[in-house]
């Protein structure tokens, strides 16, 4: 596999319900990020990890909680939910303090909350 | 306050023709200037990038401008193809952290 794939690519999800989004890169990058994209609202930064370290939590509510447990792997861990909270979740990784900063996106997680 | 703006939701162009996206941008600290072309039921992918130092970056069918007074940059692609037709997003970085645009849709109609 090449790339940053992401699982699952949908998910469907009560309120009350806990479930995990997995995000894997096989480009040697260090730095991983979460978004979340709303319909009609731009890409919003949810999570940066650099080399491993948590280096940016964009006030995101506790309700969602980051894992890297190696620079090939993320996680996002979701637990009571909002309906609010559906959206497209992705992924990316670059290399870490490269200038320009440019990141490669899995396909994205598509969460519906119910 | 959003350092990142795409003023244009869509944009349709006629195959052939040349189609130009537009962006701007508040912060000064930006170094470089992305951006990302979105198919449906797909992530973002790099397409083209500009350094603050310079004013054109070409690749290809794309150009990229930059106007560092105007804090303004735009992409263009000549000519225009049907499989173009995507979201594309503008993007900024500085220390090495991107902010992006909302995002523009291009339609190219054969």
């Amino acid at each position: 596999e090449t790339g940053v794939t992401q699982t699952p690519r949908h998910l469907v999800m009560g309120m009350t319900n806990k479930k995990s989004l997995k995000c894997e890169q096989h480009l040697g990058h260090n730095a991983m990020y979460w978004y979340k994209q709303s319909a009609k609202k731009p890409l919003e930064l949810m999570f940066v990890y650099s080399l491993e370290e948590r280096v940016e939590n964009n006030s995101v509510p506790s309700r969602f909680s980051p894992e890297c447990p190696n620079s090939s792997h993320l996680f996002l861990h979701l637990h009571t939910l909002q309906p609010e909270d559906s959206a497209l979740y992705l992924c990316a990784s670059s290399q870490a303090r490269e200038p320009s900063n440019i990141q490669y996106f899995g396909a994205g997680t598509r969460l519906s909350v119910l | 306050d959003q350092q990142v703006k795409q003023n244009s939701p869509s944009l349709s162009v006629q195959e052939g023709r040349i189609s130009i996206l537009n962006c701007d941008y508040t912060n000064s600290m930006f170094d470089y200037f992305l951006w990302y072309k979105k198919y449906p039921a797909e992530g973002p992918t790099f397409l083209i990038s500009i350094s603050s130092i310079k004013d054109k970056n070409e690749d290809g069918r794309f150009t990229v401008f930059l106007n560092k007074s105007a804090k303004h940059l735009s992409l263009h692609i000549v000519p225009s193809q049907p499989g173009d037709s995507a979201v594309y997003f503008c993007a900024a970085s500085a220390a090495g952290k991107s902010t992006f645009g909302d995002g523009t849709t291009l339609t190219v109609k054969p």
